[in-house]
């Protein structure tokens, strides 16, 4: 119940397409929802989260996509861009909790 | 913008020594947390400090790991013996109090030869 699963595994996108990343939770505990980007040899760094209060947060090219009914959350990367190819990783985190829950990540490669 | 710092950037070690891992977190940040990264996967937890506190080291391997915070700023982690499943990045982060937002830093990799 603490597992979140992460699809797809890989990616690969156009310059200027659509990213697309999904993820899904089974622990309705869970009440904050962070995506992080890694670089090679980088740690992670936070790129966008939200609570379960709303079904969408955008920051500039960056959508997340709330489903609470599904339980499931999105990662939509628009006008993708080779600077964009990272490893993105979903997180969860539970209230009673102090730690997060990461999903095994999707690596993205943007072509140019 | 400041930042997590650790060190070393990289370690290789041969099976059953010892290595240990440096952290510094970001100042005033009151939580550390020790991630273990397997290649190709997301970070897991080891432990995690408030102040000089153990608040959950239920995934820490305690027959070989250590972890210490000993006056609440930076930390360290050991490994002894290590083996070759231990391969992998160690990550440290920090936040406030409030965990939602972690800071990492750029991690450790180790390699046991």
């Amino acid at each position: 119940q603490q597992q979140v699963k992460q699809s797809p595994q890989s990616l690969i996108v156009q310059k200027g397409g659509i990213s697309i990343i999904n993820c899904a939770y089974e622990n309705t505990a869970f009440d904050y929802f962070p995506w992080y980007q890694q670089f090679p040899g980088k740690g992670p760094a936070l790129l966008i989260a939200i609570r379960p209060d709303v079904s969408e947060k955008k920051e500039g090219r960056f959508t997340i996509s709330f489903n609470k009914s599904a339980k499931q959350f999105s990662l939509h990367i628009m006008d993708s861009q080779p600077g964009d190819s990272a490893t993105y990783f979903c997180a969860a985190w539970y209230n009673y909790g102090q730690n997060f829950v990461f999903g095994p990540g999707t690596r993205l490669s943007v072509l140019p | 913008e400041a930042e997590v710092a650790q060190s070393p950037r990289y370690k290789i070690t041969e099976k059953s020594q010892a290595v240990a891992f440096w952290c510094d977190p970001i100042s005033g940040h009151a939580t550390l947390y020790w991630y273990r990264q397997i290649l190709g996967q997301g970070p897991e937890l080891l432990v995690q400090f408030q102040d000089e506190s153990v608040v959950d080291d239920s995934q820490l391997p305690k027959d070989r790991f250590s972890a210490e915070r000993l006056k609440g700023v930076d930390s360290t982690l050991k490994i002894q013996p290590a083996e070759l499943g231990d391969s992998a990045m160690y990550l440290c982060a920090s936040s406030l109090p409030s965990p939602e937002t972690q800071y990492f830093g750029p991690g450790t990799r180790l390699l046991v030869l």
